[in-house]
C-alpha cells in the first residue's frame, strides 16, 4: 500500500487478556518504530527495528510487551494479560533511513486500545 | 525523562496571525529536529525539519527557528490558517533515537 497500515484501529479487550497488534509498514523502508500516545500523554517510544540488527527494546514498559518484525516487513506488538493502564493509541512508524541518516517517519493511524 | 518538552499544552490564535509553538530539549546529542501536525483519529504526519548545522529554515508559511545553545526550537505559522488547526507535535534525534515532545494543540479561529 501507500501508507503505513495498521490494524485493528480499535481494540477493546477485557483486564488479563492478549493482544496482538499488526503493522505493515510502507515497502522498502527498513526502519519500523512503535510508540503509544497515552490520554493527554504526548509520544512514548516503545522499539525500534532496523532490517536484520537486534532490536532497540528500550522503550518497553515491561516484560508483558514484546514485539517482533518477521522478514524485514510486518511487525506486532504483543501486549500480555493487560492491564488497564495499556490504554493508550498505539502508533506505528516507519522510515527509509539507514545507520544515522535521517529522515522523517511515516506514521499509520494508530490502534487504539481500550482495556475494560 | 523527557528529553523533550513542549510546555504549553494549547495555543489558539486568530485566522491570518502568527502561530509560534515552541519546544525545549536536554539532550545535546540530538543533531535533527521535526516538527510533525496530527489531526484526530490519523496519525503524525511530517511538516518541516531543521539539521543541528542550522538556525533556520522555512517551507511556505512554516519557518523552524534553532537555538542550539538554549536548547530550544519553534515553529512559526503565517499567516495561521484555520486548517492548520491541529496538535503539533516536535521531535528531536540522533542516530537512530527519536524522541517526541507531549504535543500542543493549535487552535485557528476563523
Amino acid at each position: 500500500g501507500a501508507g503505513v497500515s495498521q490494524s485493528p484501529s480499535n481494540k477493546v479487550t477485557e483486564k488479563g487478556k492478549d493482544v496482538e497488534l499488526r503493522c505493515d509498514p510502507i515497502s522498502g523502508h527498513t526502519a519500523l518504530y512503535w510508540y503509544r500516545q497515552s490520554l493527554g500523554q504526548g509520544l512514548e517510544f516503545l522499539i525500534y527495528f532496523q532490517g536484520n540488527s537486534a532490536p532497540d527494546k528500550s522503550g518497553l514498559p515491561s516484560d508483558r510487551f514484546s514485539a517482533e518484525r518477521t522478514g524485514g516487513s510486518v511487525s506486532t506488538l504483543t501486549i500480555q494479560r493487560t492491564q488497564q493502564e495499556d490504554s493508550a493509541v498505539y502508533l506505528c512508524a516507519s522510515s527509509s533511513h539507514t545507520g544515522s541518516y535521517n529522515s522523517p517517519l511515516h506514521f499509520g493511524n494508530g490502534t487504539r486500545l481500550t482495556v475494560t | 525523562d523527557q528529553q523533550v518538552k513542549q510546555n504549553s499544552p494549547s495555543l489558539s490564535v486568530q485566522e491570518g496571525r502568527i502561530s509560534i509553538l515552541n519546544c525545549d530539549y536536554t539532550n545535546s546529542m540530538f543533531d535533527y529536529f521535526l516538527w510533525y501536525k496530527k489531526y484526530p483519529a490519523e496519525g503524525p504526519t511530517f511538516l518541516i525539519s531543521i539539521s543541528s548545522i542550522k538556525d533556520k529554515n522555512e517551507d511556505g508559511r512554516f519557518t523552524v527557528f534553532l537555538n542550539k545553545s538554549a536548547k530550544h526550537l519553534s515553529l512559526h505559522i503565517v499567516p495561521s490558517q484555520p486548517g492548520d488547526s491541529a496538535v503539533y507535535f516536535c521531535a528531536a534525534s540522533y542516530g537512530n533515537d527519536m524522541r517526541f515532545g507531549a504535543g500542543t494543540r493549535l487552535t485557528v479561529k476563523p
